[in-house]
């Protein structure tokens, strides 16, 4: 399979504890983003990275949240501190052109 | 601002065709694309426009007015594996993020 995974697929939670999502983008791909999703809303960007650069961080991403892109291949989304607001579906996606991007499969995330 | 605004929701008839619009606001627009995802599946592109016109990709196609912060997605020869959501979004803006839209949920009735 050659198109962006990302693992677990689900992950339950209690809140206060942290989790760490993955993200494994097309190998060719410089671009990587991540977003969140939550019902009946579009995605809704939260960071970039441009091979293992952070180019862009979102104003609603607390500083509970943090990425890493090391060597600019894979990608970790780290939540501290988890709470009831942070249940969504979290997705990944990796491009070589912005406009274009390959989404994953994303993660659902349900805070307890 | 950087809100677009669609539909939230259309029906439409296998075989017909369906128009779905997307209004946005102009501040540092650069151009719009156009997603589809189906229920528990991930966004796949669509289209995108950076210029004035339409473009056409099969049964789909994607019209873009600057003058007017307008666009639309036309699908045509509807079928039922069309039913999904449809997101317009503009971008990539300068630092190469995309603004989705809220979506337009499709259904397509026999």
């Amino acid at each position: 399979d050659t198109g962006v995974s990302q693992n677990p697929r689900h992950k339950i939670t209690k809140r206060g504890q942290n989790v760490t999502f993955r993200c494994d983008p097309i190998s060719e791909h410089n671009r990587l983003y991540w977003y969140r999703q939550t019902l009946g809303q579009g995605p809704e960007f939260l960071t970039y990275f441009q091979n293992e650069a952070q180019l862009e961080k979102s104003r609603l991403l607390s500083d509970r949240f943090s990425a890493e892109r090391p060597k600019g291949s894979f990608s970790t989304l780290e939540i501290q501190r988890t709470e009831q607001g942070d249940s969504a579906m979290y997705l990944c996606a990796s491009t070589t052109s912005p406009y274009e991007q390959y989404f994953g499969p994303g993660t659902r995330l349900t805070v307890t | 601002g950087q809100s677009l605004e669609q539909p939230s929701e259309v029906t439409a008839v296998e075989g017909a065709i369906v128009q779905i619009n997307c209004t946005y606001q102009t501040s540092g627009f650069y151009g719009l694309s156009w997603y589809q995802q189906h229920d528990g599946g991930a966004p796949t592109f669509l289209s995108y426009n950076a210029l004035d016109g339409l473009e056409e990709t099969g049964r789909f196609s994607s019209f873009l007015s600057r003058s007017d912060s307008y666009g639309y997605l036309l699908l045509q020869e509807l079928q039922m594996k069309d039913s999904a959501s449809y997101f317009c979004a503009r971008g990539p803006e300068g630092n190469e993020k995309l603004t989705f839209g809220t979506g337009t949920r499709l259904t397509i009735i026999p």
